[in-house]
């Protein structure tokens, strides 16, 4: 049975620090990893969708890797800003066939406050 | 291109009462999602919708059902309401290779 879980459950820092947050996964044959951003009482956004193929990804500040072998992601965040204060997921994309399912097993999130 | 669109967005619900929640996917998305977000079980998955079948249920109970029409769109059931199911009920439509993508959610309150 897949469980993904995130470390730290929240995170606090300075504005303009660099920083990372984790997710493991215990079983590697995912089809991919996405990471998602929440705010309070919406949906959730799409940041990065890493490919069981791919190591990983980047998009402006945000930069996810993916190591399979070690049951592991991060998400990078560079210079944070106040602006990033959100809860951050990642999810954990199943097998079904040789394709991807629409189900996606969550981690607990990571909420993060960026000071200014 | 469109988002996925989830109406209502909130809705008040007495218990006993059932309620159907809206999903449409985004154009030529042939997978639609539910889940079910809850401060203290976090996002847990309710079942997955492919062509209009049924592909992945996840451990609810059968109050809980959805279908899926032939446009793709999809709709969620909860019959007799518990206070239990107060959430914020997510659906999610994807593509091979492009990953999920969320709307904005129908927060259900059962009082």
């Amino acid at each position: 049975k897949q469980e993904v879980t995130q470390i730290p459950a929240a995170l606090s820092v300075p504005e303009g620090e660099n920083l990372v947050l984790n997710c493991s996964f215990t079983d590697s044959a995912i089809y991919n990893l996405q990471w998602f951003r929440q705010d309070p009482g919406k949906g959730l956004t799409s940041l990065l969708l890493i490919q069981s193929s791919q190591r990983e990804q980047t998009s402006g500040r945000l930069n996810a890797s993916l190591d399979k072998s070690s049951g592991r992601s991060t998400l990078y965040i560079a210079a944070s800003q106040p602006g990033d204060s959100a809860t951050y997921l990642c999810a954990a994309s199943l097998y079904y066939g040789s394709s991807n399912t629409g189900k996606l097993i969550f981690g607990q999130g990571t909420t993060l406050q960026v000071k200014p | 291109k469109a988002g996925v669109t989830q109406t209502p967005r909130y809705l008040i619900k007495t218990r006993g009462q059932q309620v159907t929640l809206s999903c449409s996917p985004i154009s030529g998305h042939r997978s639609v999602s539910w889940y079910q977000q809850t401060p203290g079980q976090g996002l847990q998955f309710l079942f997955e919708y492919f062509s209009e079948t049924q592909r992945n249920k996840g451990n609810f109970p059968g109050r809980f059902s959805g279908r899926q029409f032939s446009n793709s769109r999809s709709e969620m059931n909860v019959s007799t309401l518990e206070l239990g199911d107060s959430a914020l009920y997510l659906c999610a439509s994807s593509l091979v290779g492009e990953g999920a993508f969320f709307g904005q959610g129908t927060r259900l309150t059962v009082v």
